[in-house]
């Protein structure tokens, strides 16, 4: 069973920094590119961050580029987001998502976690 | 960057067939996807490549995809169908794309 369990959330002030992890397990991590997507309190869906199964490639929305970093540890079966430089806009769930293998530049999420809630507040 | 519009909200009756609406500026030329979130949970993918379902999504759930609109159709409706729904397209512009999502009230 596949599954995505997210951590690192937490309260921090405006300006400041926190990273975020993914665990993966019930699949084989390193075959699959991993994406970051958060939900503002009450809004919709925004994809944040993107990563190739390798992690040769990163991919930033325009409101993270720059201020948010991902990486991948495939030895651990790990995703990390280092988020810098957060503002209140960043205040979120953040969840954790998959995506399949072999989508072909039409690519979707098959597989998400259970978020983890990032609060941007002084 | 590319665009996606939504209904804000949707109700239907229990049994009857709700339809939710995703606009996009010839859409019908990339794939769509949709998502079920229910309250306080993840989004969960219900309908991938316009038309194909998941294990396990009921064949309730229905999608097509033509010209500048794409339609997700859940028939029979059920009272544990109220959720929120989104559609995503993936766009060389803006990478992921998500509609604004859809509110579906069963009455």
């Amino acid at each position: 069973e596949v599954q995505l369990l997210e951590s690192g959330g937490g309260l921090v002030q405006p300006g400041g920094s926190l990273r975020l992890s993914c665990a993966g397990s019930g699949f084989t991590f390193s075959n699959y590119d991993m994406s970051w997507v958060r939900q503002a309190p009450g809004k919709g869906l925004e994809w944040v961050s993107g990563i190739s199964s390798s992690g040769d490639k990163t991919f930033y929305a325009d409101s993270v580029k720059g201020r948010f970093t991902l990486s991948r540890d495939n030895s651990n079966n790990r995703l990390d987001l280092q988020m810098n430089n957060l503002r209140a806009e960043d205040t979120a769930i953040y969840y954790c998502a998959k995506v399949p293998v072999n989508c072909g530049g039409d690519c979707y999420f098959n597989y998400w976690g259970q978020g983890t809630l990032v609060t941007v507040s002084s | 960057s590319y665009v996606l519009t939504q209904s804000p909200s949707v109700s239907v009756a229990p049994g009857k067939t709700a339809r939710i609406t995703c606009g996009g500026d010839n859409i019908g030329s990339h794939s769509v996807h949709w998502y079920q979130q229910k309250s306080g949970q993840a989004p969960v993918l219900i309908i991938y490549f316009d038309t194909d379902r998941p294990s396990g999504i009921p064949e309730r759930f229905s999608g097509s995809n033509s010209g500048n609109t794409a339609t997700l159709t859940i028939s029979r409706v059920e009272a544990g169908d109220e959720a929120d729904y989104y559609c995503q397209v993936w766009h060389r512009s803006s990478d992921y794309v998500f509609g604004p999502g859809t509110k579906v009230t069963v009455l």
